[in-house]
């Protein structure tokens, strides 16, 4: 398969804590994504970074790509109780195949 | 700017039935993807569309089901005959770019009795 995968699962911090989530991907990408899922709703874009990039900032959104390590990851720093939602990274290869990988739950506690 | 639309927003129908789904996409934006969502995992694109043409249907089951997008515009996906394991989300994203950042629906959520 060339799914991405998230790694964990799931993941509970505390309101101000960073959350970090990882990405791995089998083959050679164009793009990597990352999108957010509240629950009963669809996705929401967050960041696009390209197989040319290494890292990309969007307010509290840090995310970094590793071509040689085939890996993501995204850090949400000061993290808020709306923060809680399901992320998942999609990976685009072989002319606009996506494949999104299975989530990361995140729950943030106030 | 108005949003992708999808309906209806819920759909219940017994086994071997058939079902239609309908998405708007933003206006504009050439490229639309359908994709299954099964609960607890991440969505899984069944067909793509670049204007009316598709790109990539290579994960659809083409037995029980098929998609159009008529001049370009918005697009349906139809399920005939369900079977149960087709209970899902069924998601509708366009994009303006064709490797572009996607903008989902949300979803039609079908259950199959």
């Amino acid at each position: 398969s060339q799914q991405g995968e998230e790694d964990p699962q799931a993941l509970s911090i505390q309101e101000g804590e960073n959350a970090t989530m990882n990405c791995s991907y089998k083959t050679s990408i164009n793009n990597l994504q990352w999108y957010r899922q509240n629950s009963g709703r669809g996705l929401v874009h967050l960041i696009l970074i390209r197989s040319n990039e290494r890292e990309k900032h969007s307010g509290r959104l840090r995310v970094t790509l590793d071509t040689s390590k085939k890996s993501s990851s995204l850090l949400i720093t000061a993290s808020r109780a709306a923060d809680t939602a399901s992320y998942f990274c999609a990976t685009d290869w072989n002319f606009n195949k996506f494949y999104f990988g299975s989530g990361t739950k995140l729950n943030v506690k106030p | 700017e108005a949003g992708v639309a999808q309906s209806p927003r819920y759909k219940i129908i017994e086994k071997r039935q058939s079902v239609a789904f309908w998405c708007n996409p933003i206006s504009g934006h050439a490229t639309l993807y359908w994709y299954q969502q099964i609960l607890g995992q991440g969505p899984k694109l069944l067909i793509q569309f670049q204007n009316n043409g598709v790109v990539d249907d290579s994960q659809l089951p083409k037995d029980r089901f098929s998609a159009e997008r008529l001049k370009g515009v918005d697009s349906t996906l139809k399920i005939q005959p369900a079977k149960l394991e087709d209970s899902a989300v069924y998601l509708c994203a366009s994009s303006l770019e064709e490797r572009g950042a996607q903008h989902f629906g949300d979803g039609t959520r079908l259950s199959i009795l």
